[in-house]
């Protein structure tokens, strides 16, 4: 079955310190991966995707990712977490077989503190 | 990015009653929109997806008289909540893409605010 994990439902960091967002995948094929973040009462923002090329990718905020085809993962990081950076974090993955197709994992709330 | 605005963002209504949510993307066309509810502290639940000119597809569990899918354009989506009850009380998002256009598939979903549906 395809799926989409986030095995932290939560994620404490202090301000200025490194944070990492965990995300591993079973979809067949080569999907394109993704992730969002969402504000409280809000709808979910496009942060940084990978679709083919540099395994490093680069996105807004000063949040990047590094997929691992071996491992299939594809988790988020930030060298600095900002207090304004605490939102619920979304991966998601799309099929290369179902364009229709977008899973997502149950999201991972980050905390940072001042 | 492509901008999709969803109308409104808070609703009150009673029980019994009908609540219309429209999703719209704004500087693009949007082949394909998906309404998600989300429960608090849960992530998204795919309720259905819309093909312009075609009928929704709904996820198993959704009953399709209550939630009521209407993509009538390439640019609006309606989602009409029938017979609304308190356990409807949700909030719901849409988003859109492009996919499936030559030229204009950048690959991501466009997301909507969300609407926050409180029946009383």
């Amino acid at each position: 079955a395809q799926s989409v994990a986030q095995p932290e439902d939560q994620v404490n960091v202090a301000e200025g310190n490194p944070l990492t967002v965990k995300c591993t995948y079973s979809v067949s094929g080569n999907p394109y991966l993704f992730w969002y973040v969402q504000y409280p009462n809000r709808g979910l923002q496009f942060l940084l995707k990978y679709i083919t090329g540099d395994n490093l990718v680069k996105g807004s905020y000063g949040f990047e990712a590094e997929f691992n085809k071996s491992q299939t993962s594809f988790h988020l990081k930030k060298p600095s977490a900002l207090v304004s950076d605490s939102a619920l974090y979304f991966c998601a993955v799309r099929p290369p077989y179902n364009f229709n197709k977008f899973y997502f994992g149950s999201g991972t709330k980050l905390n940072v503190k001042p | 990015g492509a901008v999709v605005s969803q109308h409104p963002s808070w609703v009150i209504c009673k029980s019994g009653t009908s609540v219309k949510i429209e999703c719209r993307s704004l500087d693009f066309q949007a082949t394909t929109m998906f309404w998600y509810r989300q429960f608090p502290k849960q992530s998204l639940m795919l309720m259905a997806t819309s093909n312009e000119g075609s009928k929704a597809t709904y996820e198993q569990g959704v009953e399709k008289d209550k939630f009521l899918i209407n993509h009538a354009s390439l640019t609006l989506s309606t989602l009409t909540v029938t017979s609304a009850h308190p356990e409807d009380s949700s909030f719901y998002i849409c988003s859109a893409t492009t996919w499936g256009r030559p030229g204009s598939d950048t690959g991501e979903l466009f997301f909507g605010e969300g609407s926050r549906l409180t029946v009383l």
